[in-house]
């Protein structure tokens, strides 16, 4: 079966523009994260999703920052007004259910490159 | 708050040498702790994890990972690095029950 897809795998945008960032998780999994991975620094949480409910946004560093999951399957991660700040690798990782430590799968990530 | 610390940004290590990478953490309560690695272009990839039990862990890959308690320390080892280790590896603790906490990780160079 097919892993955690991210689309798109590169994106460039300027300052100031909006941006929507997309993740397939596994198919029946429950439970979905992002996190954030700036230039030689280790992933950072952004928000987790149990079902279609964002469980825990306590990673999102401002209001720019949005993540739905309307049908409990695909997330999109939304940045308005990007900063250059905002340029990292995004994330994403599902797992069947929350609590499930060992089956936390990750997708290879978008990078963003704010100009 | 829960932190971990990898000392070692980069270590370059000749193929069929050992492999230890450090991974110090600071957490409250018992820690889960994990190993994940990244190879270019690719997910992260989960080495091996500890949750309790044995303090020796046996990972994928032929990577081993000991817990020490009283050094807050959870080191990474390999006996015999092949070319493919080169990545860049990071030790991870988890927080609650989902949310992992990263080091910084630690980029490996194998020369043949």
């Amino acid at each position: 079966g097919a892993g955690v897809s991210q689309t798109p795998s590169n994106k460039v945008t300027e300052k100031g523009k909006y941006v929507e960032l997309r993740c397939d998780p596994i198919s029946g999994h429950t439970a979905l994260y992002w996190y954030r991975q700036s230039l030689g620094q280790g992933p950072e949480f952004l928000i987790y999703f149990q079902g279609t409910g964002a469980a825990d946004d306590s990673g999102l560093p401002n209001d720019r920052f949005f993540a739905v999951r309307p049908e409990g399957s695909v997330s999109t991660l939304k940045i308005q007004r990007t900063e250059r700040g905002d340029s990292a690798v995004y994330l994403c990782a599902s797992s069947p259910a929350v609590g499930d430590w060992e089956t936390q799968y990750f997708g290879p990530g978008t990078r963003l490159l704010v100009l | 708050a829960q932190s971990v610390t990898q000392p070692d940004i980069h270590i370059t290590v000749s193929e069929g040498a050992s492999l230890e990478l450090r991974c110090n953490y600071s957490y409250g309560a018992t820690p889960y702790l994990f190993w994940y690695v990244q190879s270019p272009g690719q997910g992260l990839q989960l080495l091996l994890k500890y949750f309790s039990g044995d303090t020796l862990v046996q990972g994928i890959k032929g990577f081993e990972a000991e817990f020490k308690r009283s050094q807050s320390s959870f080191n990474l080892r390999k006996p015999s690095v092949h070319w493919s280790d080169a990545a860049e590896y990071f030790c991870a603790v988890g927080v609650g029950d989902y949310k992992l906490s990263f080091g910084a990780g630690t980029t490996v160079t194998v020369r043949a």
